[in-house]
């Protein structure tokens, strides 16, 4: 079945370092990627997404690039800020009319000033 | 973007107690929604997909007579927890699709439950 394997944390970073978060995957055919993002207190946000091989997703200066060919879509941002601190969640929509996300487990990222 | 509120935020309940959470999408029809358990530290797992008018399809593992779902309405579901007991204590998600055709889910913001 689809599986997501992200790295784990936490991860502690000081302002302006650069991040990156590992995400690689497991599905069959061609799934869409995502990254959510959950701030303390809140729901899940989506953060950028893509939907098919070497198509860059961007947002906030977060940026993913899906890999096929190493089934991964790590996470990527130049100069982190404290208000980044969350938890940053990969998750893909694979099986064809299974609408439903599969996850990984979560990295909490600690931005500290 | 679309939002998706969910009541209660935290409850606390006696063992063999149930407990229901709403569901609410706010500002679209949401023909399915999606119920996800959040244990500390660990990932979302997807426990049942609700269709309004029909019957909750439930993952594997899943009790469907202790996690009874109800998608009355196109902006309303339901998960009622049955004869709750500690071990069911969790972070209960919602998400849905706004509309048929967008891959992009919108999560409320989560039910704590603890039960005692």
């Amino acid at each position: 079945g689809d599986s997501v394997t992200q790295m784990e944390g936490p991860v502690t970073l000081s302002e302006e370092a650069f991040l990156t978060i590992n995400c690689t995957y497991t599905a069959t055919g061609y799934p869409s990627l995502f990254w959510y993002v959950q701030y303390p207190g809140e729901g899940l946000q989506l953060l950028l997404k893509a939907t098919k091989a070497d198509d860059k997703g961007s947002n906030k200066g977060f940026e993913a690039t899906y890999r096929k060919e190493t089934t991964s879509f790590h996470l990527e941002k130049g100069s982190v800020q404290v208000s980044d601190s969350a938890v940053y969640f990969c998750a893909l929509l694979g099986a064809p009319g299974r609408r439903a996300l599969t996850f990984g487990s979560g990295t909490r990222l600690q931005v500290q000033p | 973007g679309a939002v998706v509120s969910q009541h209660p935020s935290r409850v606390i309940c006696k063992s063999g107690t149930s407990v229901k959470i709403e569901c609410r999408s706010l500002d679209f029809q949401a023909t399915t929604m999606f119920w996800y358990r959040q244990f500390p530290k660990q990932s979302l797992m997807l426990m049942a997909t609700s269709n309004e008018g029909s019957k909750a399809t439930y993952e594997q593992g899943v009790e469907k007579d202790k996690f009874l779902i109800n998608h009355a309405s196109l902006t309303l579901s339901t998960l009622t927890v049955t004869s709750a007991h500690p071990e069911d204590s969790s972070f209960y998600i919602c998400s849905s699709h706004a509309g048929s055709s967008t891959d992009t889910q919108y999560f409320g913001p989560g039910t704590r439950l603890t039960v005692l």
